[in-house]
């Protein structure tokens, strides 16, 4: 069964300091990796895609890398902000016909002041 | 501008009461689908469509219809809700059903069933 696995579940930070998400995945054969986020009761939001070929792929604070041999995935957030709080959320999308992408549960970051 | 509307944004309705979920796209994305979002349970898609009279069942579909009648639109519909329907729910549209592009998501129903 396709999974995705999200670590930690949550994370505290001070406003200013780096942090890393996990995203470790089964799905297989893979298409493609997508790290979205969430605000609080807000609609989730696209930050980043690997495909298969891709290892790291920027967007502003946020760099994602992919290593599709150990199938794992990570979210790097650097020099963090208040706005940055919210939830992280990993989606894996198959490449075998399936039409039902895997979603991670989530990391929920809070960013202090 | 692009987006996915929800309506409506919250709702509290009783047990068995019929509801809809209405979900319009103005992107002409030919994808579409629901989720339900619990505490601890992430997103769990309830039904998508490829095309218009074209659906699927997700991994939760029970309790659920959904119709795609034209193209922007995707109504969900609970029959007979029961309380382990509350939920919150969105609506995502993608270019296609192959999801390079990602999903556009709404911005949320937030449904209670007492």
């Amino acid at each position: 069964k396709n999974q995705v696995e999200q670590s930690p579940q949550s994370l505290i930070i001070l406003e200013g300091k780096n942090c890393t998400l996990q995203c470790n995945y089964t799905v297989s054969p893979f298409s493609n990796l997508r790290w979205y986020k969430q605000d609080t009761g807000r609609g989730p939001v696209s930050l980043t895609i690997m495909t298969f070929s891709e290892n790291t792929k920027s967007n502003g604070r946020y760099t994602a890398t992919l290593d599709a041999d150990t199938k794992q995935s990570s979210l790097h957030i650097t020099a963090s902000q208040l706005s940055d709080s919210a939830s992280y959320i990993c989606v894996v999308s198959g490449s075998g016909g399936s039409y039902i992408p895997t979603f991670g549960r989530g990391t929920s970051l809070i960013v202090h002041p | 501008e692009a987006q996915v509307t929800q309506n409506p944004r919250y709702l509290i309705t009783v047990t068995g009461k019929k509801l809809t979920v209405t979900c319009s796209q103005n992107m002409n994305h030919e994808y579409m689908s629901w989720y339900r979002q619990d505490p601890g349970l992430g997103l769990r898609q309830i039904y998508y469509s490829m095309n218009v009279e074209v659906t699927d069942k997700g991994d939760v579909p029970e309790g659920y219809k959904v119709s795609r009648k034209e193209k922007r639109n995707f109504p969900l519909i609970l029959e007979s809700p029961s309380p382990n329907q509350t939920s919150l729910y969105f609506c995502a549209s993608s270019p296609g059903a192959l999801l390079r592009y990602g999903y556009t998501f709404g911005s949320g129903t937030r449904l209670t069933v007492v």
